[in-house]
């Protein structure tokens, strides 16, 4: 069965300070990988997907950006965080185009204060 | 763009009563799928039922079904026999290709 795993759980990280959050995907090949924030009480917000090794498409233009340097690893970064990069990140994985629901990690929590 | 609309933040239910959460969307394309997710206090997505865009009959999950409306660009989750497992909040959703666009979320009450 697949699985999909994020770390760390929670961040308390200083304005200014950089970020590294991880997703990995299991027991699947060539996921499709996606970064969601979901802002305290709201609904989700996309923010990178991709369909393959090296390949990044990002939706909203903002401080943080995506890799994938491996092709079930998914990593969102900043080099910068700032006090809106506060708020809850969910990794997400689609099987392929024949599948179009997507699978949620448990997500970390991150503060910036 | 595409967008999803919930209009009920906050809604309760009686257990073992029924209940229904709205949807609408605006889009352009005729090719879409549409779901319905629970997020329970652990903050964990879960899926509950989905919908292709090209199927009129209305998704079924247990005590979980929809009414889809395309032309009204409706998608209601029906919520039969609720349960106090079912208290979290509700999220609409819909994709096309790789564009999923969530709603505001309806955050559910299931009360003894």
């Amino acid at each position: 069965s697949q699985t999909i795993h994020q770390w760390p759980a929670t961040l308390v990280q200083p304005v200014g300070s950089p970020l590294s959050l991880e997703c990995t995907v299991e027991g699947t090949s060539n996921p499709n990988l996606y970064w969601y924030r979901q802002a305290a009480g709201r609904g989700l917000q996309l923010l990178f997907y991709s369909v393959g090794i090296g390949q990044i498409s990002s939706e909203v233009p903002q401080n943080l950006s995506a890799s994938r340097p491996q092709d079930r690893q998914f990593i969102l970064s900043s080099k910068k965080l700032l006090l809106s990069d506060s708020g809850f990140y969910l990794c997400a994985w689609r099987r392929d185009r024949s599948y179009n629901e997507q699978f949620f990690g448990p997500g970390t929590r991150l503060t910036v204060l | 763009a595409q967008t999803v609309t919930q209009s009920q933040p906050e809604m309760s239910v009686q257990e073992a009563e029924t209940v229904t959460l709205s949807c609408t969307y605006d889009t352009s394309e005729n090719n879409y799928y549409l779901f319905w997710y629970k997020q329970p206090p652990s903050r964990q997505m879960i899926l509950v039922i989905r919908q292709e865009a090209y199927k009129q009959q209305n998704a079924t999950e247990n005590r979980f079904s929809v009414n889809f409306q395309k032309a009204a660009k409706s998608f209601s989750l029906k919520i039969s026999d609720s349960q106090l497992g079912d208290t979290a909040m509700y999220f609409c959703a819909f994709m096309n290709n790789n564009d999923m666009r969530f709603g505001a979320g309806t955050r559910l009450t299931v009360k003894p």
